[in-house]
């Protein structure tokens, strides 16, 4: 079946480490997001890919960077300059081009601090 | 920038009850798409229904249906015959039409916390 896969379903962060989560899709699908969720606040967007080796900040990008090496693959990297990490973190795919295909999500990566 | 805003953050409904979640939007952009997404417990994220904004034709599916009303940028959802599956976070958000190239860059609205009571 394809999907989008996203690991671990839970980490934990000490104080001044880099974490990175993983997120995997069989979609073939072209751009790639990261979403973050706090309680009460819906969904905001990290970064975003449309294509491999390309990547744009999305509305709250400080403290994250990522990667798109692979097609199928984009990694977050929550770095000891995000200073409130503790959260929801959901990946998403899509197609590109004239369509109005929806995103697919992962099943999330919750991330706590130690 | 486009803002979503839902203004219920918490509604109830008896099974088999028909409810509605309401969702206003602001954009300058003609050329758009809005969705309903649902997480349940799992924090599964879901696509419920979606509504092409060109299209004045109400979305449907199943039991579930949207009121657009685009001069209002209003955009609500209408549960009908409520089911205890239903209970979970509901988003609306808002996309713009895309260019050749560009992705589906998505933005959410805070949430509505439904609980489906038996």
């Amino acid at each position: 079946d394809g999907g989008i896969t996203q690991s671990p379903k839970y980490l934990f962060r000490k104080e001044g480490q880099n974490v990175t989560l993983s997120c995997e899709q069989n979609l073939n699908h072209d751009a790639m997001y990261w979403y973050r969720q706090d309680p009460g606040q819906g969904l905001r967007l990290i970064y975003y890919s449309q294509i491999v080796n390309d990547f744009q900040k999305g509305d709250i990008a400080e403290g994250y960077s990522v990667s798109r090496e692979k097609k199928e693959s984009f990694p977050l990297t929550v770095t000891s300059a995000q200073k409130n990490p503790t959260a929801f973190y959901l990946c998403a795919s899509s197609t590109t081009g004239l369509s109005n295909q929806p995103q697919h999500f992962g099943d999330g990566t919750r991330l706590s601090i130690l | 920038a486009q803002t979503v805003t839902q203004s219920q953050p918490e509604m109830s409904v008896q099974e088999a009850e028909t409810v509605t979640l309401s969702c206003t939007y602001d954009t300058s952009e003609n050329n758009y798409y809005l969705f309903w997404y649902k997480q349940p417990p799992s924090r599964q994220m879901i696509l419920v229904i979606r509504q092409e904004a060109y299209k004045q034709q109400n979305a449907t599916e199943n039991r579930f249906s949207v009121n657009f009303q685009k001069a209002a940028k209003s955009f609500s959802l209408k549960i009908s015959d409520s089911q205890l599956g239903d209970t979970a976070m509901y988003f609306c958000a808002f996309m713009k039409g895309r260019e050749e190239t560009s992705g589906s860059r998505l933005t959410f609205g805070e949430g509505t916390q439904l609980t489906v009571n038996p």
